[in-house]
């Protein structure tokens, strides 16, 4: 299984990018990262996946390093709303069972 | 409202009571899982399963939990003989099969006194 490290918190201004870095230097060549966050007191919640190549949704933009070995979340211009913990997720295996981390409270200050 | 949902949010018990918490998907979603997660902590995951068979379970989950899902729609977690250990917030997701696409139901927060 693919281990992680991200750092335990940050702190990003209302209105700026915020960039969440991610190692996954063991991660597998078939294995996908997840992004996921949680809100307080509420379930988590899908952001993103990719596989190789950068993606981007309405939500954020994934960036994979070539080697595969980290990502950064980017959310473009982030809200009070978007302060959260942020977990990101290589798979396990074919059955996709995550497995989580502690992942990064992102705190959003106006 | 279409999303997961899960029953009670919150319920408060005394060490060796029972509990049940119930998950509806979302109705075309083939798997359902249920995970634990404590203050400060990622989910871990508990079970999942594929329509109505659990295909999976983790050493987590002693004898005194049990998931059914019986007609591959909604499931039940129960917690015979709860201890003071077991207090946490119990999630429950699903998606379609083969995808780490989860959906997270909000959650059942148990406290055992």
């Amino acid at each position: 299984d693919a281990k992680t490290t991200q750092p335990p918190s940050m702190d990003c201004a209302e209105g700026r990018a915020a960039n969440l870095p991610c190692n996954h230097s063991t991660i597998s060549g078939n294995e996908y990262v997840y992004w996921y966050r949680q809100i307080h007191s509420q379930g988590p919640q899908y952001i993103i996946h990719g596989l190789k190549n950068n993606e981007t949704n309405e939500m954020a933009s994934l960036i994979i390093t070539e080697d595969r070995k980290s990502s950064t979340l980017i959310l473009p211009h982030a809200t009070l709303r978007d302060t959260a913990v942020y977990y990101c997720i290589p798979t396990m295996d074919s059955n996709y069972q995550l497995i989580w981390g502690a992942g990064t409270k992102l705190i959003i200050k106006p | 409202d279409t999303g997961v949902s899960q029953d009670p949010r919150h319920k408060i018990t005394k060490r060796g009571q029972n509990v049940t918490f119930r998950c509806d998907p979302i109705s075309e979603h083939n798997r359902l899982y249920w995970y634990r997660q404590t203050l400060g902590q990622g989910p871990e995951f508990l079970t999942y399963f594929q329509n109505e068979a659990q295909l999976e379970k983790s050493r987590l989950l002693s004898d005194r939990f049990s998931a059914e899902r019986p007609k591959g729609s909604f499931s039940t977690l129960e917690i015979q003989r709860t201890e003071q250990g077991d207090s946490a917030m119990y999630l429950c997701a699903s998606s379609l099969m083969e995808t780490g696409e989860l959906f997270f139901g909000e959650g059942s927060r148990l406290t055992v006194l």
